[in-house]
């Protein structure tokens, strides 16, 4: 079955700072992947997609996530980030209504 | 229904009684998942359903738990002799089960075990 690993629990960064959170999967063939995020008191939306093509996806929010089969990552970025981007953000790989998700990374954002 | 709806929202209740969570999909969405969600945890995939049936299984965690769909729609997923190691947030979520795994979630019925 497939996994996903998000090694980092907990990031923090300045406002308008740049923002990367680390993405790792386990599948035996390429997989449609997502970014996840869980503001709090709210429910999970979704962030953006990959199923295939383009392997730089570009999702709500500016937010974007780039494929590297190599590294079996979809890392997920924004240039500048905002205070209220302060959330869970959750990577998940899918496979014919499998889908699984990544422990999380709590996202905090000083002023 | 415009979204998935699940019930109740807050549940407490106490060790050794059984309940009963339940989910709403999304209008014509056959495909249906439970998630748990644990203070500090990630999202533990607990069961999925196409239609009414269960193909996987192998996420929940002990065989207190059972959950069951019906007529395609609502599910219910029934805890038996809470521990309080069952307290956390019971996540469901809906795909029009094309395979595209685009979930739509619930807001959650968070259960607390006394």
């Amino acid at each position: 079955a497939q996994s996903v690993t998000q090694p980092d629990i907990h990031i923090t960064v300045s406002e308008g700072a740049s923002l990367e959170l680390r993405c790792n999967y386990s599948y035996g063939a390429t997989p449609y992947l997502f970014w996840y995020v869980q503001s709090p008191g709210q429910g999970l939306q979704l962030l953006l997609k990959y199923f295939s093509g383009d392997t730089l996806v570009q999702g709500i929010k500016g937010f974007e996530a780039e494929f590297k089969r190599s590294q079996s990552s979809f890392n997920l970025r924004k240039p500048s980030v905002h205070w209220s981007d302060a959330a869970e953000y959750f990577c998940a790989v899918g496979d014919n209504n499998d889908m699984r998700f990544g422990a999380g990374t709590r996202l905090t954002v000083k002023p | 229904g415009a979204g998935v709806s699940q019930s109740p929202s807050n549940k407490v209740t106490e060790k050794g009684k059984d309940v009963e969570l339940r989910c709403d999909p999304i209008s014509g969405h056959t495909a249906l998942y439970w998630y748990r969600q644990s203070l500090g945890q990630g999202l533990e995939f607990l069961i999925y359903f196409q239609g009414n049936s269960a193909p996987d299984k192998s996420g929940l965690p002990s065989d207190r738990f059972s959950a069951e769909r019906t007529g395609g729609s609502v599910s219910t997923l029934t805890i038996q002799r809470t521990q309080q190691e069952d307290s956390a947030v019971y996540l469901c979520a809906s795909e029009p089960g094309s395979g595209a795994n685009v979930l739509t979630f619930g807001a959650g019925s968070r259960l607390t075990v006394l």
